[in-house]
């Protein structure tokens, strides 16, 4: 079955460049969620869209923007980049914005130098 | 304010034994639970899930139990195999003004021993 796909898998940064994450996700999920993990920690939920309109922000830097494409995919995109944004993107996407399961994508780690 | 907690870090389990993993939360408001499993370097894969009217669901080894008034939800895992040694996150699931929101427990890594 078709996942969640994300690009790129690594991405290697200097401070201060911007940085553009895309995310595709299953056919006919119409829901997209980008999660930042920080070493050692939890998923943190940054934004999501639900049928291309943002549907949910959490705790996104100001520096951080995202968008959801009339294809569904999505992009995160992400300027003055910090050396605290290293870390692990995930995208999830989900059949609508209800009770419904979210699956992940594999992710993009990040590192900011 | 970690509204998802799971209490122990680390889990070491013999090959065959039961797994048990656990998961607290405090929000009255969470009505849906899932657990995932995730490797490094990949993204967590959706295990099991629950919902807050039922208090128990089974899917081959795995089988989750929901304590509602406790607000606590378990993993069990049984026979535990080599394979299932990853990091597992309970999350919980709330709709709420027209979203999903989704918050994870800190992790437990799950280490099954030959």
């Amino acid at each position: 079955a078709a996942g969640v796909i994300q690009s790129p898998r690594h991405l290697i940064k200097e401070k201060r460049e911007t940085a553009t994450l895309k995310c595709y996700p299953i056919p006919r999920h119409d829901t997209v969620y980008w999660y930042q993990q920080g070493p050692g920690q939890d998923p943190q939920f940054l934004i999501s869209f639900y049928e291309k309109m943002q549907s949910d922000k959490g705790s996104i830097p100001d520096r951080f923007s995202a968008q959801q494409f009339s294809d569904y995919h999505s992009e995160l995109n992400m300027s003055s980049l910090e050396l605290g944004d290293s870390a692990l993107y995930f995208c999830a996407s989900s059949l609508a914005a209800g009770r419904e399961t979210q699956y992940f994508g594999p992710g993009t780690r990040l590192l900011v130098l | 304010d970690q509204q998802v907690k799971q209490n122990s870090p680390s889990l070491s389990v013999q090959e065959g034994r039961i797994s048990i993993l656990n998961c607290d939360y405090t929000n009255s408001m969470f009505d849906y639970f899932l657990w995932y499993k995730k490797y490094p370097a990949e993204g967590p894969t959706f295990l099991i899930s629950i919902s807050s009217i039922k208090d128990k669901n089974e899917d081959g080894r795995f089988t989750v139990f929901l304590n509602k008034s406790a607000k606590h939800l378990s993993l069990h895992i049984v026979p535990s195999q080599p394979g299932d040694s990853a990091v597992y996150f309970c999350a919980a699931s709330a709709f709420i003004q027209g979203a999903q929101k989704l918050v994870f427990g800190q992790g437990t890594r799950l280490t099954i021993n030959p």
